[in-house]
């Protein structure tokens, strides 16, 4: 099992530039969700799925979209980059319902110039 | 929305002494508090968990308690260890459902001297 994978791993945009994130799991996961890491911040929830075609909003989901077609995959696209979406971006899927845990990908480091 | 507050940010202790982080929540309704561990540039790992129809748990050196009625709940580490430093978050979830959605602290950055 590779578990959960993410590229890139690295990623420096200019303001205005779009990319999508992925992220990928083979445990067959239904719950999905992407995370931001900024410094003193904590990890904060952008957007999550308990499935494939379901997605919801999380605590920061400006500037940010989502879709999920399968379970396996759930891309994240920056629309139009921001100086303030440099972050570290953190993938991580679940058994859904609560009490399961969550398993992170390796993250991606976004540098928006 | 449920809130999760952290302290300290930062602790230092001295290898072989006893660390301790504390969280709080905002949500009654929240009944599973996990803790993650992160080393410098890797990605969090779960350390340890707790229910809210159980008071404390324990797994080796780390045990973690909760108080439901003040709504906070605490990761005890003893006979810390140099491979202790990390980054420490807890996080809530009000299990059920279809969702596992998780709530972070901001983190504490344990530092162990050796």
């Amino acid at each position: 099992n590779a578990g959960v994978t993410q590229t890139p791993k690295f990623q420096v945009l200019k303001t205005g530039q779009s990319m999508t994130l992925q992220c990928a799991q083979d445990m067959n996961h239904e719950y999905m969700s992407w995370y931001r890491q900024d410094p003193g911040m904590g990890l904060r929830l952008i957007h999550y799925s308990v499935g494939a075609g379901i997605t919801d909003q999380g605590e920061v989901p400006n500037g940010y979209n989502v879709s999920r077609s399968t379970t396996e995959d759930f891309p994240l696209r920056l629309l139009s980059a921001a100086p303030s979406q440099t972050s570290v971006y953190f993938c991580a899927s679940s058994y859904k319902g609560g009490r399961n845990e969550q398993f992170f990908g390796p993250g991606t480091r976004l540098t928006v110039l | 929305g449920e809130n999760v507050e952290q302290h300290p940010s930062t602790l230092s202790v001295q290898e072989g002494d006893s660390a301790v982080i504390k969280c709080t929540y905002s949500d009654s309704a929240s009944n599973y508090f996990p803790w993650y561990k992160q080393e410098l540039g890797k990605r969090p790992q779960l350390i340890i968990d707790i229910r809210s129809n159980v008071g404390e748990k324990k797994d080796q050196r780390i045990a973690v308690t909760l108080n439901k009625t003040a709504k906070h709940f605490s990761l005890h580490i003893t006979e810390t260890q140099p491979e202790d430093s990390a980054v420490y978050f807890c996080a809530a979830s009000k299990g059920g459902g279809a969702t596992n959605k998780l709530i972070f602290g901001t983190g504490t950055l344990l530092a162990v001297q050796p």
